[in-house]
């Protein structure tokens, strides 16, 4: 069964929009780990974010923001005022409780933006 | 280098040959996994080592994978007989402890893509 479920396959926005990711988890862990990543065409996924499930603030950093709402099952992911550098591929990922070194990724979303 | 490094960054085998890819973490990280990224889909998991030992092979898929880590630091993924299937970007990653210490990050290394004719 599917874990993690990134709904959006592709988002293709101008410069200076704004563009949210959404990622939808599936657990019957209590205790779990919601990360998202980029992978740029370079390859190698760079860590953005680690949230425990016990922690519902959302997060800030820089142009990035997150929103996790356990009650929706949901982690999305906004970037505000997009730039070109910002195009990539976006994954959400899902650490349970029992398997802690493992992450379940969703399929990923793929971000162009366009100048 | 810094950074996850893997070789070969594009393998071409044909089917039935055998690879061997090659993954040298971040001096002293504890932890190394390798992903497989098949076109189009996210990471999955294969296999996880702490130190040299293999705590994790559970993602394998066939036993015509192996891989090893003999001196707690460089891993090496082998596919014996290679398929069609087994194409793939190939991922190694390693963390300086477990995914719930620290920061939890896992540097990824830029992968090696394996296509089998």
């Amino acid at each position: 069964a599917q874990k993690v479920t990134q709904a959006q396959t592709e988002i293709s926005v101008v410069e200076k929009e704004d563009v949210t990711l959404d990622c939808v988890y599936e657990t019957r862990d209590t205790t779990y780990y919601l990360f998202w990543y980029k992978q740029p065409p370079s390859g190698e996924l760079v860590f953005l974010i680690r949230r425990n499930s016990f922690d519902e603030q959302n997060e800030i950093s820089g142009r990035y923001s997150w929103n996790f709402q356990k009650s929706t099952s949901s982690f999305n992911f906004t970037i505000t005022a997009s730039q070109v550098v910002d195009s990539a591929v976006y994954f959400c990922a899902l650490s349970e409780s029992v398997g802690d070194y493992k992450l379940s990724f969703g399929a990923g979303t793929t971000v162009t933006v366009r100048a | 280098g810094a950074g996850v490094s893997q070789s070969p960054r594009y393998k071409v085998a044909k089917r039935g040959q055998d690879v061997a890819l090659r993954c040298d973490p971040i001096s002293g990280h504890v932890s190394l996994f390798w992903y497989q990224q098949a076109l189009g889909q996210g990471p999955e998991f294969l296999t996880y080592f702490q130190n040299e030992a293999q705590l994790d092979k559970s993602g394998l898929p066939s036993d015509r994978f192996f891989a090893e880590r003999p001196e707690g630091s460089v891993s090496t993924l082998k596919i014996q007989r290679t398929q069609q299937e087994d194409s793939a970007v190939y991922l190694c990653a390693s963390s300086l402890s477990g995914l719930l210490l620290g920061t939890g990050e896992l540097f990824f290394g830029e992968g090696s893509r394996l296509t089998v004719l």
